[in-house]
């Protein structure tokens, strides 16, 4: 149970291109997302945290024009990267946070397995 | 400062020995502690999750211990295998927000054969 499912794995597109990552909860409701960026070597960058239907919150120094994320359901959540540019090429992953269905009352926090973006 | 920190930053272990990871936390209100199990190039996967009132679980040959008291919990490794070469990541959760959620840096563990 609490699979959180993160598409694509990898994308490579140019520079000026938008790209979407999808984060999924296939058998819990995440209330909440989080978003995070990880270069090489380094640890977790929270990137915004956001509740199903509200705006998202970001963390400092991460431009929300930039890096729009969308929670339109209890499912679901996107992050789109307008406007790519090499200096986005990151290893992005989402995190998500909910109640699993099973009745057992669990609380999850679910990692995706991550999508590489390289930017060229 | 960083109110979950994780010793030691990277250790090499021998194969089939036994290892012990540190995380000393300043999250408070305290609600759980989490360790996780991050591969090269993948997400992380949980490992386990302790609330105040527990001292120890494992799961297979990781056990977790904690003590809310001084705020520090452990990840022990039994038996380490070649797999078991990852970043190991403690996420504290404070209780006024179940969900902000504070990040040590990981520990990097390389087992060799």
């Amino acid at each position: 149970g609490a699979v959180v499912s993160q598409h694509p794995s990898w994308v490579i597109c140019k520079s000026g291109t938008s790209v979407k990552i999808e984060c999924r909860s296939l058998d819990f409701q995440a209330t909440t997302m989080f978003w995070y960026r990880q270069f090489p070597k380094q640890s977790l960058m929270l990137m915004a945290t956001s509740n199903e239907g509200s705006k998202a919150t970001y963390e400092q120094g991460v431009e929300k024009d930039k890096f729009l994320i969308n929670h339109a359901s209890l499912t679901l959540s996107t992050l789109t990267v307008t406007s790519a540019h090499p200096e986005d090429s990151s290893f992005y992953i989402c995190s998500a946070g909910g109640w699993a269905w099973d009745g057992s009352g669990a609380n999850v926090l679910t990692f995706g397995a991550g999508s590489r973006l390289t930017v060229l | 400062k960083n109110q979950v920190e994780q010793s030691p930053q990277s250790l090499i272990i021998l194969e089939g020995k036994n290892c012990t990871l540190q995380c000393n936390y300043t999250v408070s209100p305290f609600s759980n502690l989490r360790w996780y199990k991050q591969d090269t190039g993948r997400g992380p996967v949980s490992l386990t999750i302790m609330t105040f009132s527990e001292n120890t679980k494992s799961n297979g040959r990781y056990t977790a211990t904690l003590d809310a008291d001084t705020k520090q919990s452990s990840l022990h490794i039994t038996a380490s295998q070649l797999s078991d070469s990852a970043s190991y990541i403690c996420v504290v959760s404070s209780r006024s927000n179940d969900y902000k959620l504070s990040f040590g840096a990981g520990t990097t563990v390389t087992v060799r054969a």
